[in-house]
């Protein structure tokens, strides 16, 4: 079926640190992919999305690179800030099933001073 | 601006009580979501409506319903609360839906329920 699949959390980084997020996704078709962020006690924005192969997003500094060869969806940052500090969702899009999102489990970043 | 509005942000519920989460927009967005978000278990959906008196199942349906006489609200009801409830749960909305992949959702500060 469709999934995601991102890195297990908590990552705990230094300010101005290279944060790395994992996310690789089973679908078929072509989907979308999309990162969303959840800052403490908020609901979900969103952050960043791809909607084709070799397709670049990018937001407050993060990037990611839509890669249909290895099914994934990596969200990078060259230098984190404290105000990073969230919990990030990997999401797909369903296209044939009523614009359905499907989410990754999360992974929550801790950015210390 | 609103956005999107969800009432209310806290619920404690005993097992059998039943109760409706509510859930507005003011962007005249034509599709609403309801999610529930487990701890490390990312979202779920529960229902969704494609527009005024449309809805339809999503992966969680059992033990909710929903409905959507206006395009404003898309409320979710839950006649007979069960421990596996607790959760927070988010109402989401976009335009034209998610099909073209260029348009995205708006979500709610959630609703935080506990049955006990």
């Amino acid at each position: 079926g469709n999934s995601v699949t991102q890195m297990e959390g908590p990552v705990t980084l230094s300010e101005e640190a290279f944060l790395t997020i994992n996310c690789t996704y089973t679908a078929t078709g072509y989907p979308s992919l999309f990162w969303y962020v959840q800052y403490p006690g908020e609901g979900l924005q969103l952050l960043l999305k791809a909607t084709k192969a070799d397709d670049k997003g990018s937001n407050k500094g993060f990037e990611a690179t839509y890669r249909k060869e290895t099914t994934s969806f990596h969200l990078e940052k060259g230098s984190v800030q404290v105000s990073d500090s969230a919990v990030y969702f990997c999401a797909l899009l369903i296209y044939n099933q009523g614009g359905k999102l499907i989410f990754g489990q999360g992974t929550e970043l801790s950015v210390k001073p | 601006n609103a956005g999107v509005t969800q009432t209310p942000k806290f619920r404690i519920l005993k097992i059998g009580q039943s109760m409706t989460l509510q859930c507005a927009q003011d962007m005249n967005h034509n599709y609403m979501y309801w999610y529930r978000q487990d701890p490390g278990m990312g979202l779920k959906l529960i229902y969704y409506s494609v527009g005024a008196g449309i809805t339809d199942k999503g992966e969680v349906p059992n033990g909710y319903n929903v409905s959507r006489s206006t395009t404003e609200d898309f409320p979710l009801r839950l006649e007979l609360a069960a421990p596996s409830q607790t959760s927070v749960y988010f109402c989401a909305s976009s335009y034209s839906g998610l099909v073209s992949g260029n348009t995205e959702a708006f979500f709610g500060q959630g609703t935080r329920l506990t049955v006990v």
